[in-house]
């Protein structure tokens, strides 16, 4: 069935560090990719999407390409700051689940002033 | 004011209560969802609701009882529950089903003794 892997946390930054949180998918067919972001005490927000092979989506200084070749769904930001600290979530939609959403386990990022 | 609103937002119970817990959206959405979310775990899609009409059941125990009595809003009713079912719950929204665009709360911390 489809899944996503994505590295574990947590990760500590400082301010200003470039960023990369790693995720890779298995999934048939061609699959939605999303990034969502759960900030402390909150449900989870989307952060940005991709719905096809070579899409980048962004928002808020954050990046993601979507790689068919590589399976790979990678979050970029070439600056953090303090207020990025929160949980990353990758996720797909895919044909196998009905296009609900398949999550990761989540990474946990700390950004340290 | 969050579009998708849970109450309670705690909740404590022991194994022989009977409990429920609540979502409501008020962004016109079609369908809701409900994840349970456990430390170290990938958010586990429980049920799918869409129109109304239950879509989707994750292999949930049938301790876990949702009901859509329309498409604002969705319970989960909790019976003879089990200190594993301890986590977070999650309660989503999107337009339709397959879009992968969720919108969440905030989640109920459910603790069972």
């Amino acid at each position: 069935g489809d899944s996503v892997t994505q590295m574990e946390g947590p990760v500590t930054l400082s301010e200003e560090a470039f960023l990369t949180i790693n995720c890779t998918y298995t999934a048939t067919g061609y699959p939605s990719l999303f990034w969502y972001v759960q900030y402390p005490g909150e449900g989870l927000q989307l952060l940005l999407k991709a719905t096809k092979a070579d899409d980048k989506g962004s928002n808020k200084g954050f990046e993601a390409t979507y790689r068919k070749e590589t399976t790979s769904f990678h979050l970029e930001k070439g600056s953090v700051q303090v207020s990025d600290s929160a949980v990353y979530f990758c996720a797909l939609a895919g044909t196998n689940s009905g296009y609900a959403l398949n999550f990761g386990k989540g990474t946990s990022l700390l950004v340290t002033p | 004011e969050t579009g998708v609103t849970q109450t309670p937002r705690h909740l404590v119970m022991g194994m022989t209560n009977k409990k429920s817990l609540k979502c409501e959206q008020h962004l016109g959405h079609n369908a809701m969802y409900w994840y349970k979310q456990s430390a170290k775990k990938p958010l586990e899609l429980m049920f799918v609701y869409n129109f109304k009409e239950q879509t989707e059941n994750n292999s949930v125990p049938s301790r876990f009882s949702p009901e859509c009595p329309n498409s604002s809003h969705l319970f989960l009713h909790l019976h003879t529950l089990q200190p594993e079912d301890s986590a977070l719950y999650l309660c989503a929204s999107s337009q339709d089903q397959g879009t992968g665009e969720l919108f969440f709360g905030e989640g109920s911390r459910l603790t069972v003794l």
